[in-house]
């Protein structure tokens, strides 16, 4: 039973697009949901995170959008970069009240030249 | 069952100095890893130790080392410390793996002055 599910195994863009990374979850519990980033043979990197007391986060280039109803979060990426392409991880979990963090199996983003 | 339990619980040290931090595992969970939480930079992840081999590794000088033993036992040393190494340090197990649902200790509050 997966809770978190990014159900986009890869993802190619045009160098310059918008990439949106879709991530959806099943337990209403979660109030805390974060994006990782990882190269080949490295570990993941922190990109962006978002507790349920908001519907938007913005760094930089990357925005995530957080929609409690539908159960469902996105991040956006502009302009797409060459450095992008990297498999991204969707992470949720209930802050305080629980000891884990559920992670999706990740997408594989591929930026165009 | 017992959940991951780490050691020492808090910590204050001073600048130069070196920290070892200890992490138990859930029992049966072969994967550690091993997080820095700071205000504003989210969730960095450290390294992964799997099988008494390190796996995965972050973004992290190397001032930053673990181990793991035979048990999946698990420690991380940080050596000539910094002030910005003040953090929480987090450690979490897995049956087999980073990416798998992982379970997160009480952590380790560091305290550099």
């Amino acid at each position: 039973d997966q809770q978190v599910k990014q159900n986009s195994p890869s993802l190619s863009v045009q160098e310059g697009r918008i990439s949106i990374l879709n991530c959806d979850y099943t337990n209403s519990m979660f109030d805390y949901f974060l994006w990782y980033k990882k190269y080949p043979a490295e570990g993941p990197t922190f990109l962006i995170s978002i507790s349920s007391i908001k519907d938007k986060n913005e760094d930089g280039r990357f925005t995530v959008f957080l929609n409690k109803s539908a159960k469902h979060l996105s991040l956006h990426i502009v302009p797409s970069q060459p450095g992008d392409s990297a498999v991204y991880f969707c992470a949720a979990s209930v802050r305080n009240r629980d000891d884990k963090i559920i992670f999706g199996k990740g997408t594989r983003l591929h930026i165009l030249p | 069952k017992a959940g991951v339990t780490q050691t020492p619980r808090y910590l204050i040290k001073t600048r130069g100095q070196q920290v070892t931090l200890s992490c138990s595992p859930i029992s049966g969970h072969r994967s550690v890893s091993w997080y820095q939480q700071t205000p504003g930079q989210g969730l960095q992840f450290l390294f992964e130790y799997f099988s008494e081999t390190q796996r995965n590794k972050g973004n992290f000088p190397g001032r930053f080392s673990g181990r793991q033993f035979s048990n999946s036992r698990s420690e991380m040393n940080v050596s000539t410390l910094e002030l910005g190494d003040s953090a929480l340090y987090l450690c979490a197990s897995s049956f087999e793996g980073w990416e798998e649902t992982q379970y997160f200790g009480p952590g380790t509050r560091l305290l550099v002055l």
